[in-house]
């Protein structure tokens, strides 16, 4: 059974272009998270999708960042004319259900460096 | 404003010997907490979970332990192993309305290095 996959594991991008951060959850979870690690911080949460519906994106930045779960394929977070900040770790997890008290089971995350 | 402290920010401990790390906590109203291990360049990967009513948790050579009346934390780790050289995690929930588990608070973690 794989884990959380998250893929790529690094992307470069200029100033102004785009970033398409992916990820498959566990099989059998319909429940994604996305976090954001700056260096020599914790994990932020940015945004909590169910398939086809976005639950939470209260820490997600208005401008420039969305995020999706089709029904069919990835999840995948969205960075629109990415700026130096936009630099961190992309973390993704997922869990069979919402309720609390269950693990998150997290991929391997997606480091973007913008330059 | 919810805030987990962990402490040390490193510790370095040679192999065979038995650690500590601790973690203090603001978060409200609580639901759980969890410790995570983090292995550089990876997810993070999940150790325990305790509720308000556990105050000891085991996996294997990790021990947590809860005391949620004061508001704290400590993973102990026992004959320690080279592999166990990552960072520790202490990641603290809240309760929100529909019983949701994701809008976590975490530390800044402990990095721990096991030398031989």
């Amino acid at each position: 059974n794989a884990g959380v996959m998250q893929n790529p594991r690094h992307l470069v991008r200029r100033r102004g272009q785009e970033a398409r951060l992916r990820c498959s959850p566990m099989k059998g979870h319909s429940h994604v998270y996305w976090y954001r690690q700056l260096p020599e911080e914790g994990l932020k949460f940015m945004v909590y999708l169910q398939k086809e519906n976005i639950i939470d994106e209260s820490g997600m930045p208005k401008e420039r960042f969305s995020a999706e779960f089709p029904k069919e394929g990835p999840s995948i977070l969205r960075i629109q004319q990415v700026v130096r900040g936009d630099s961190a770790a992309y973390f993704c997890a997922s869990s069979p259900t919402g309720t609390n008290n269950s693990p998150l089971h997290f991929g391997n995350g997606t480091r973007l460096t913008v330059t | 404003k919810n805030q987990v402290e962990q402490s040390p920010q490193s510790l370095i401990i040679l192999e065979g010997k038995n650690c500590t790390l601790q973690c203090n906590y603001t978060v409200s109203p609580f639901s759980n907490l969890r410790w995570y291990k983090q292995d550089t360049g990876r997810g993070p990967v999940s150790l325990t979970i305790m509720t308000f009513s556990e105050n000891t948790k085991s996996n294997g050579r990790y021990t947590a332990t809860l005391d949620a009346d004061t508001k704290q934390s400590s993973l102990h780790i026992t004959a320690s192993q080279l592999s166990d050289s990552a960072s520790y995690i202490c990641v603290v929930s809240a309760i929100y309305s529909g019983g949701s588990n994701y809008k976590l608070t975490f530390g800044k973690g402990t990095l721990l290095t096991v030398n031989p």
